[in-house]
């Protein structure tokens, strides 16, 4: 399967733990997207990457959230003390221009 | 004022309708405009992809830009239940980074 791929699919875990997300984009890509989404909303941008350089990332939610790109392939979004307003579906998407193409999503519940 | 406004729906139509969608947007910056469609608990899949204005074809599928009118459609021939999901509209400006903004979604249910 040469689409987005993410990891793991689903995470339960209980308010104050970290969590960390791995998204593997298209291998031809190089600019690699975070997204969350709520029910019944749209994806919300959080953050994006051209290779491993992150060029936007104002739009993390708080504090507690960052990514990496380390080598420009796979990236990394974790959550630090998560809260139960981080219970979300947690997106990743890659591409070379302005289609992109999303990943199935990490669903996180947050007890 | 969101900077796109779609209707959430539901949209319920019978096997074999055609199906409009539409979005709104206020920025007049949006030069590319994507279709997604997104089945339950999946992640977002491309449906079509229009750059400025005009209409785009593929196969039951038609995408239209009214960038006058701030107005885009997506319409659905011949719908089939496999077609209902929710269906996200997206657009974004020229520049470097090409971060969409999305509207929140139409569900469509097509029933049998």
């Amino acid at each position: 399967d040469t689409g987005v791929s993410q990891d793991p699919r689903h995470k339960i875990t209980k308010r104050g733990q970290n969590v960390t997300f791995r998204c593997d984009p298209i291998s031809e890509h190089n600019r690699l997207y975070w997204y969350r989404q709520t029910l019944g909303q749209g994806p919300e941008f959080l953050t994006y990457f051209q290779n491993e350089a992150q060029l936007e990332k104002s739009r993390l939610l708080s504090d507690r959230f960052s990514a990496e790109r380390p080598k420009g392939s796979f990236s990394t979004l974790e959550i630090q003390r998560t809260e139960q307003g981080d219970s979300a579906m947690y997106l990743c998407a890659s591409s070379l221009d302005h289609t992109q193409y999303f990943g199935p999503g990490t669903r996180l519940t947050v007890l | 004022q969101k900077e796109v406004e779609q209707d959430p729906g539901p949209l319920s139509v019978p096997e074999g309708a055609i199906v409009s969608l539409n979005c709104t947007y206020s920025n007049s910056a949006f030069q590319y405009f994507m279709w997604y469609r997104q089945y339950s608990r999946k992640g977002p899949e491309l449906l079509m992809y229009t750059y400025s204005s005009g209409n785009k074809e593929d196969g039951r599928f038609t995408a239209q830009v009214d960038k006058s009118s701030k107005y885009i459609s997506l319409f659905i021939r011949d719908s089939q239940p496999s077609d209902s999901a929710t269906y996200l509209c997206a657009m974004s400006s020229s520049g470097g980074s090409y971060i969409p903004t999305f509207g929140r979604g139409t569900s469509l249910i097509v029933h049998p």
